[in-house]
């Protein structure tokens, strides 16, 4: 079955610093990896997504991830963090084989905290 | 563009009574996803729908059930109502498989459900 672990539960930085959150996966297959993003109480806004090709991906908001599938991991990062970037970031794998095509395993989620 | 609608967004029901949620796709997306998160928990699988029919089942209680319609909107019934069903609840809409890739879901906002 896959999973998905990120390390880190709550991770802290100041404005302007760089930033790169951890996750690691755990999939048979071809991987089909995610981030979202989600603000307290609200729903989940996709960041970026890598299904093949170039192995290092850009999204929105200035945020990029290098997909190794030596590691099995799909680090998020960006060089300088805004105040704004203060949310919970989901890493998932999504699953494409028989009947369970489609659905997302996420992981724990990772709490930035952004100091001014 | 359209994107995926929830209704209601919030709830708020008494222990042991139902609930339905509802969930409208994006146009021409045939394929529908139901996940929970609970306070300060990450996204977990419900089910899912491909063209009416189930296509996956993941941690759904039994006092759950869903359906998806001729018009490709689902609706999510919750009966008996307990005070850890309080989360909140993503709806997904994607294309089905098409056998060449996996194709992106995309969130709606959620519905919040709170059980007293």
């Amino acid at each position: 079955a896959q999973s998905v672990t990120q390390p880190d539960i709550h991770i802290t930085v100041s404005e302007g610093a760089s930033l790169e959150l951890r996750c690691n996966y755990s999939y048979g297959a071809t991987p089909y990896l995610f981030w979202y993003v989600q603000s307290p109480g609200q729903g989940l806004q996709l960041l970026l997504k890598y299904f093949s090709g170039d192995t290092l991906v850009q999204g929105i908001k200035g945020f990029e991830a290098e997909f190794k599938r030596s590691q099995s991991s799909f680090n998020l990062r960006k060089p300088s963090v805004h105040w704004s970037d203060a949310a919970e970031y989901f890493c998932a794998v999504g699953y494409a084989g028989g009947t369970s095509y489609g659905k997302l395993t996420f992981g724990q989620g990772t709490i930035l905290t952004v100091h001014p | 563009a359209a994107g995926v609608i929830q209704s209601p967004r919030h709830l708020i029901k008494e222990k042991r009574e139902t609930a339905t949620l509802k969930c409208y796709p994006i146009p021409r997306h045939d394929t529908v996803y139901w996940y929970q998160q609970g306070p300060g928990q990450d996204p977990q699988f419900l089910i899912s729908f491909y063209e009416k029919m189930q296509s996956d089942k993941g941690s759904i209680p039994d006092r759950f059930s869903a359906q998806q319609f001729s018009d490709y909107h689902s609706e999510l019934n919750m009966s008996s109502l307990e005070l850890g069903d309080s989360a909140l609840y993503f709806c997904a809409s994607s294309l089905g498989w098409r056998g060449s890739s996996y194709n992106e879901q995309f969130f709606g906002p959620g519905t919040r459900l709170t059980v007293l």
